[in-house]
């Protein structure tokens, strides 16, 4: 069965700090992406970074980068230098391309960034 | 996100009335998801469309129906609304590219609830 886990409710930083959360999947397609949303308080959903399940280098955008270990089945978000602005709720998606595409949701980190 | 849009962003319904979310994109993408998000369920898939004219269930689909007559737009219907039903929902608009450039958008959300 397709499936995103994230073993991590909760997660605390301090500023500056780096941090990774944990997503690992499990599927028998080998064709996949996986992603990485943040949820501010504030409710909406910002997309943060994509990773192909044939690509070859692990993605990166600004601060943010996606630790893709394939025969693991893991895909960690790694945050550079934490801001106080980071503090919000993560959640680990992966596509799935068998019987027309879907994208399904592991339950979320909740990360607190302290000064 | 500014290519994805909701209507309405706050509901009360009583149990049983029905009603319609809308969620519109200008972005021309294929793929359109309808979630709802509970707390400590994660975003969970109630139905999704590849394209104009199909649609297909996801992880939760009973007590909702939906229709992608134009690529634009994707609707979320209730039918007979239930309290079970109170909850967040998000629409997503995806267009998957080829590396590590894909788009990825979500709608601000609709809070529901059903007294």
């Amino acid at each position: 069965a397709q499936k995103i886990t994230q073993t991590q409710p909760g997660m605390f930083v301090q500023e500056k700090e780096a941090v990774t959360l944990d997503c690992t999947y499990d599927t028998s397609d080998p064709s996949y992406g996986l992603f990485w949303y943040k949820q501010p308080s504030s409710g909406e959903m910002i997309f943060l970074i994509y990773q192909g399940s044939y690509d070859q280098q692990n993605a990166t955008e600004g601060r943010y980068s996606l630790n893709f270990q394939k025969a693991r089945k893991s895909a960690n978000l790694v945050i550079s230098a934490s801001q106080l602005g980071d503090s919000a709720m993560y959640f680990c998606a992966m596509r799935i391309n068998q019987a027309g595409t879907a994208l399904i949701f592991g339950k979320g980190t909740t990360l607190s960034v302290s000064s | 996100n500014a290519g994805v849009t909701q209507t309405p962003k706050f509901r009360v319904l009583k149990t049983g009335q029905s009603m319609t979310l809308l969620c519109a994109q200008d972005m021309n993408h294929e793929y359109m998801y309808w979630y709802r998000q509970d707390p400590g369920m994660g975003l969970r898939l109630i139905h999704y469309s590849v394209g104009e004219g199909t649609t297909a269930k996801g992880e939760v689909p009973d007590g909702y129906n939906v229709s992608r007559l134009k690529k634009q737009n994707f609707l979320l219907g209730l039918e007979s609304a239930a309290p079970s039903q109170t909850s967040v929902y998000f629409c997503a608009s995806i267009k998957f590219r080829t590396g590590l450039n894909t788009e990825a958008f979500f709608g601000q959300g609709t809070r529901l609830t059903v007294v």
